[in-house]
């Protein structure tokens, strides 16, 4: 099992760019969660879904839309990347009535330039 | 709405002492208390956790303590180790079919050698 994946690792964007960050869990998880993780800093949710279709804002959800066609993909889109969301990214995938650990993707390193 | 405090934010100590770090949660229907490790440039990865049925429990070095009363949790990281230097976060989680996992703001920990 690869678990949680994220696509890409890195990435650098100019400002107004926009982009698409995906992650994909073979878990069968229901839930999937977005985070970003500025330097030193703790995780702050940005979007979240608790099943396929459905999709719901965290504590920062401005500069970004989020899509959950299949239960084993969540994906992150910033329409038009501003400075301020240079970041890391991390996906995270959750059993609903499991055990209750989360589990993370290795993180997106995304810089705007 | 529903937070975790944690304490304290940066902690350095000398290797082979102890560690200590707190937490404290405010939704009392929380029944899962995670301890995440985040190594630099790493994923955040589970250590170590307690259900609310139990008080303390123990892996080698590290052990979590649980007061359901007074809604405080810690995390014990004896004889520390320069391997020990990383974020480490707390979490609250109700295992019952909610979304809601709530992280501390994470503590630095620093072994000196």
């Amino acid at each position: 099992n690869a678990g949680v994946t994220q696509t890409p690792k890195f990435r650098v964007l100019k400002t107004g760019q926009s982009m698409t960050l995906l992650c994909a869990q073979d878990m069968n998880h229901e839930y999937m969660y977005w985070y970003r993780q500025d330097p030193g800093m703790g995780l702050r949710l940005i979007h979240y879904s608790v099943g396929e279709g459905t999709t719901a804002k965290g504590e920062v959800p401005d500069g970004y839309n989020v899509s959950r066609l299949k239960k084993q993909n969540f994906l992150l889109g910033l329409e038009s990347a501003a400075p301020s969301q240079t970041s890391v990214y991390f996906c995270a995938s959750l059993k609903r009535g499991g055990t209750g650990e989360q589990f993370f993707g290795p993180g997106t390193r995304l810089t705007v330039l | 709405g529903e937070n975790v405090e944690q304490h304290p934010s940066t902690l350095s100590v000398q290797e082979g002492d102890s560690a200590v770090i707190k937490c404290t949660y405010s939704d009392s229907a929380s029944n899962y208390f995670p301890w995440y490790k985040q190594e630099l440039g790493k994923r955040p990865q589970l250590i170590i956790d307690i259900r609310s049925n139990v008080g303390e429990k123990k892996d080698q070095r590290i052990a979590v303590t649980l007061n359901k009363t007074a809604k405080h949790f810690s995390l014990h990281i004896t004889e520390t180790q320069p391997e020990d230097s990383a974020v480490y976060f707390c979490a609250a989680y109700y295992t019952s079919g909610t979304y809601k996992y709530i992280f501390g703001t994470g503590t630095r920990l620093k072994v000196l050698a």
